[in-house]
């Protein structure tokens, strides 16, 4: 059973637009969230996290919002670039029972930036 | 910092045949990962160390595979009597204890045929 989701397997938007990209999940025990960039033959690079007892983390372009109660998040990308095509996965951690970084990666979705 | 290494980039085997990849974490990291990844699925967790100590392993490491890192530098992951469902991507991560912030590596793709 899936505990991270990634409903949406493609998104397309235009350049300076905004990216929103959703992740659900299932554990209420996940106290730590990431997102990361996958460019193909490459291996996954960190972009954004937000610990649980917080709503709202903001780096440059990018942010990303925690619903705790919907068990949901959203990566926020504005202006929208070329370059940010790519895959992104959501990532949660369940700081418990000894399992620090033991990341449960959703399958991921795939942004095309057109110009 | 020259990131994580991994090695090699790619391998083909023939189904039966053992494998062994390498993994060189950051330097001053001493938690290191594996993790494996296949067609339209994220990374899936495998298995992790803290320093040389081997801490947790995934229900998906079976008898064939083995971890290694024996001096709580770089690791090996060898897998014996390859079968075509071992085809994928394996990922080595590494990151200080207590962070959650995994760095990855490019990945070893095994092609299993």
């Amino acid at each position: 059973d899936q505990q991270v989701k990634q409903n949406s397997p493609s998104l397309s938007v235009q350049e300076g637009r905004i990216s929103i990209l959703n992740c659900d999940y299932t554990n209420s025990m996940f106290d730590y969230f990431l997102w990361y960039k996958k460019y193909p033959a490459e291996g996954p690079t960190f972009l954004i996290s937000i610990s649980s007892i917080k709503d709202k983390n903001e780096d440059g372009r990018f942010t990303v919002f925690l619903n705790k109660s919907a068990k949901h998040l959203s990566l926020h990308i504005v202006p929208s670039q070329p370059g940010d095509s790519a895959v992104y996965f959501c990532a949660a951690s369940d700081g418990s029972g000894g399992s620090q970084g033991n990341l449960i990666f959703g399958k991921g979705t795939k942004l095309s930036v057109k110009p | 910092d020259t990131g994580v290494s991994q090695d090699p980039r790619h391998k083909i085997t023939k189904r039966g045949q053992n494998v062994t990849f390498r993994c060189d974490p950051i330097s001053e990291h001493n938690r290191l990962y594996w993790y494996r990844q296949t067609l339209g699925q994220g990374p899936e967790f495998l298995t992790y160390f803290q320093n040389e100590a081997q801490l947790e392993k995934s229900r998906l490491l079976s008898d064939r595979f083995s971890a290694e890192r024996p001096k709580g530098s770089f690791s090996t992951l060898e897998i014996q009597r390859t079968e075509q469902g071992d085809s994928a991507m394996y990922l080595c991560a590494s990151s200080l204890a207590l962070d959650t912030k995994l760095f990855f590596g490019s990945g070893t793709q095994l092609s299993v045929l």
